[in-house]
């Protein structure tokens, strides 16, 4: 089952702030986020267990709502560098350590603008 | 630099023509991954090896094969494609397979079937 990401483009300007959802319709083991420029591969940000636990990376961070079965990446003060399509990758229980099948939502592209 | 090196980096094929796709990783990393990305989606997996043996074939066409011929090395046999299957290929590894384990992306292999 797809995530459902959202918006699924976002234009700013250096500085400012935005929001990336992914939802599912299932429940979650795991969220994990990429980040991939263009004729590039995607880039590993980071995972989210259940739990709810938020982690950073740089001003980039995000949480994990296991009941909503929801994730959000928060980007603060963007910067020209997190331009780039930010895919969320769903992975279902599996006892306790998830699936092997990590299903990509279609992506949102942010663009960064000067 | 990306540490899951892919070769050839484009390859341009006929139909009746075979070709093989490589990848090479050196992280001690015992998962290993195809996926299929076409313009502008989300990569979608292929195939999944874990601990050297084929764990998941997402129902994929017999013209292609995947090999894994040791723990890092991971190679995709091409054969009688069809020009639907232009895309690019990405190579994937983990440590380990199941949720809370990130991937390491390949650049990938740019594909187009004449």
């Amino acid at each position: 089952q797809q995530p459902v990401q959202s918006p699924q483009a976002v234009i700013l300007r250096e500085g400012e702030d935005a929001v990336i959802n992914c939802s599912s319709s299932k429940a979650l083991y795991s969220v994990h986020w990429y980040r991939q420029k263009h004729g590039e591969a995607p880039v590993f940000l980071m995972i989210l267990l259940k739990g709810g636990e938020q982690k950073g990376h740089e001003k980039i961070s995000a949480s994990f709502n296991e009941k909503k079965q929801q994730s959000s990446l928060y980007l603060t003060a963007s910067q020209l560098s997190y331009s780039g399509t930010y895919f969320c990758g769903t992975d279902p229980p599996f006892t306790q350590g998830g699936s092997e099948k990590l299903v990509f939502g279609k992506g949102t592209k942010l663009t960064v603008n000067p | 630099d990306t540490e899951v090196t892919q070769t050839p980096k484009h390859l341009v094929m006929g139909m009746t023509n075979k070709k093989s796709l490589k990848c090479e990783q050196h992280m001690g990393h015992r998962a290993m991954y195809w996926y299929k990305q076409k313009a502008k989606k989300p990569p979608e997996l292929m195939f999944v090896y874990s601990y050297e043996k084929l764990s998941i074939n997402e129902s994929v066409p017999s013209r292609f094969s995947p090999e894994c011929p040791n723990s890092s090395l991971l190679n995709l046999h091409l054969h009688a494609l069809q020009p639907e299957d232009s895309a690019l290929y990405l190579c994937a590894s983990s440590p380990r397979t199941g949720g809370n384990s990130p991937l390491h992306f390949g650049n990938g292999t740019r594909l187009t079937v004449t």
